[in-house]
């Protein structure tokens, strides 16, 4: 069965120093998607970036970008310069394309300092 | 995420009492979640759906009913509500391709 695993339940970074949260994922379908969500204090989940399992390339949007390791099955996100507002709850997520049920890992809350 | 509507966002129950959660999106989409999420166990998906007319069960399915008579609309029932039930309910829906995953903004949902 699909499983995410993040093992960082929280995490601390300096305003304007870049950050790594780390996420395993466990699959034996070669074709998927990971997914890395913010959710702030407010609730919501908000879509940061994606990486399909096919995708040559690491995924970049912005100040965020995805370490893609197939072979060690890792899908660490990476954010750069970070700021305040990027305090919040991080969620690693994997979908698989058969029955596109997307899987979530347990979080880890990132707090950035001044 | 103006795409997924949820309702109601607030809502608190009497142990045994039954209650709709609506789900609406307007982008077409083909799939549709419901997920839970409960403090320390980030979102546990409940039942979910491939299109108009199909569900299908997820992790933690148990009390739970839902119905995609529409395609647009996902909902989720509570039959009979149990503390235990105290939670966030987030609804997502997706493309066919799967790789855009929307989300509603999530109904906090208190059983007492």
């Amino acid at each position: 069965a699909q499983k995410i695993t993040q093992t960082q339940p929280g995490m601390f970074v300096q305003e304007k120093e870049a950050v790594t949260l780390d996420c395993t994922y466990d699959t034996s379908d070669p074709s998927y998607g990971l997914f890395w969500y913010k959710q702030p204090s407010s609730g919501e989940m908000i879509f940061l970036i994606y990486q399909g399992s096919y995708d040559q390339q690491n995924a970049t949007e912005g100040r965020y970008s995805l370490n893609f390791q197939k072979a060690r099955k890792s899908a660490n996100l990476v954010i750069s310069a970070s700021q305040l507002g990027d305090s919040a709850m991080y969620f690693c997520a994997m979908i698989i394309s058969g029955f596109q049920k997307l899987v979530f890992g347990t979080g880890t809350r990132l707090l950035v300092s001044p | 995420n103006a795409g997924v509507t949820q309702t109601p966002k607030f809502r608190v129950l009497k142990t045994g009492q039954s209650m709709t959660l609506l789900c609406a999106q307007d982008m077409n989409h083909e799939y549709m979640y419901w997920y839970r999420q409960d403090p320390g166990m980030g979102l546990r998906l409940i039942h979910y759906s491939v299109g108009e007319g199909t569900t299908a069960k997820g992790e933690v399915p148990d009390g739970y009913n839902v119905s995609r008579l529409k395609k647009q609309n996902f909902l989720l029932g509570l039959e009979s509500a149990a503390p235990s039930q105290t939670s966030v309910y987030f609804c997502a829906s997706s493309s066919a391709t799967g790789n855009t995953i929307y989300f509603g903004e999530g109904s906090w949902l208190t059983v007492v």
